[in-house]
């Protein structure tokens, strides 16, 4: 099916390991997005790309690093993981001019760092 | 800076009851708003969206008016299921190219039989 796909699903981590999360998505979208979900805190941008090869920073970047080499993935890192970043992962994508269009979103990354 | 206020939840409600879901926002310019659904275990799903004054957007029988004078987007239903039960976010884009959408905190709502 055409969407967002994120890998993995679950991951537990210890504190001080990496790690990447990969998000594809198969609708030539331009711009891509990875948002953090916390009880209580709603989704919090971390960081997003408006297009191959360039990203840029949201709300919550420290401790996460991306990159956009192809425009259909959209990988998010964790250089040492911290039990802070304990939270769901959700990665999502839109053409551009996503005012009208709205996103669609990956069904997400439950990352338990330990 | 932009941004969106949800009523906070739960929400508790018996099948068949009327919803409301309060969404007030601030802005600079003329954002687009929208209502996104999130079902247990799932991403979030676009329900419905409007991108100017007075715009209604609809979709399975859920309603929101944008309503710039009161700056606000609330979700009405008039007849909840329990298959509704799920966390609803309210969301604004500035619509200013390279930004993204901004979430409020969602609200959680229960039906029961």
């Amino acid at each position: 099916n055409a969407g967002v796909t994120q890998t993995p699903k679950f991951r537990v981590l210890k504190t001080g390991q990496s790690m990447t999360l990969l998000c594809a998505q198969d609708m030539n979208h331009e711009y891509m997005y990875w948002y953090r979900q916390d009880p209580g805190m709603g989704l919090r941008l971390i960081h997003y790309s408006v297009g191959e090869g360039t990203t840029a920073k949201g709300e919550v970047p420290d401790g996460y690093n991306v990159s956009r080499l192809k425009k259909q993935n959209f990988l998010l890192g964790l250089e040492s993981a911290a039990p802070s970043q304990t939270s769901v992962y959700f990665c999502a994508s839109s053409y551009l001019g996503q005012e009208f269009y709205g996103y669609t979103f990956g069904s997400g990354t439950r990352l338990t760092v330990v | 800076g932009d941004s969106v206020t949800q009523m906070e939840g739960p929400v508790t409600l018996s099948e068949e009851a009327f919803l409301t879901i309060n969404c007030t926002y601030t802005a600079t310019g003329y954002p687009s708003l929208f209502w996104y659904v999130q079902y247990p275990g799932e991403g979030l799903q676009l329900l419905l969206k409007a991108t100017k004054a007075d715009d209604k957007g609809s979709n399975k029988g859920f309603e929101a008016t944008y309503r710039k004078e009161t700056t606000s987007f609330h979700l009405e239903k008039g007849s909840v299921q329990v298959s509704d039960s799920a966390v609803y976010f309210c969301a604004l884009s500035s619509n200013q190219a390279g930004t993204a959408l901004i979430f409020g905190k969602g609200t959680t709502l229960s039906v029961s039989s």
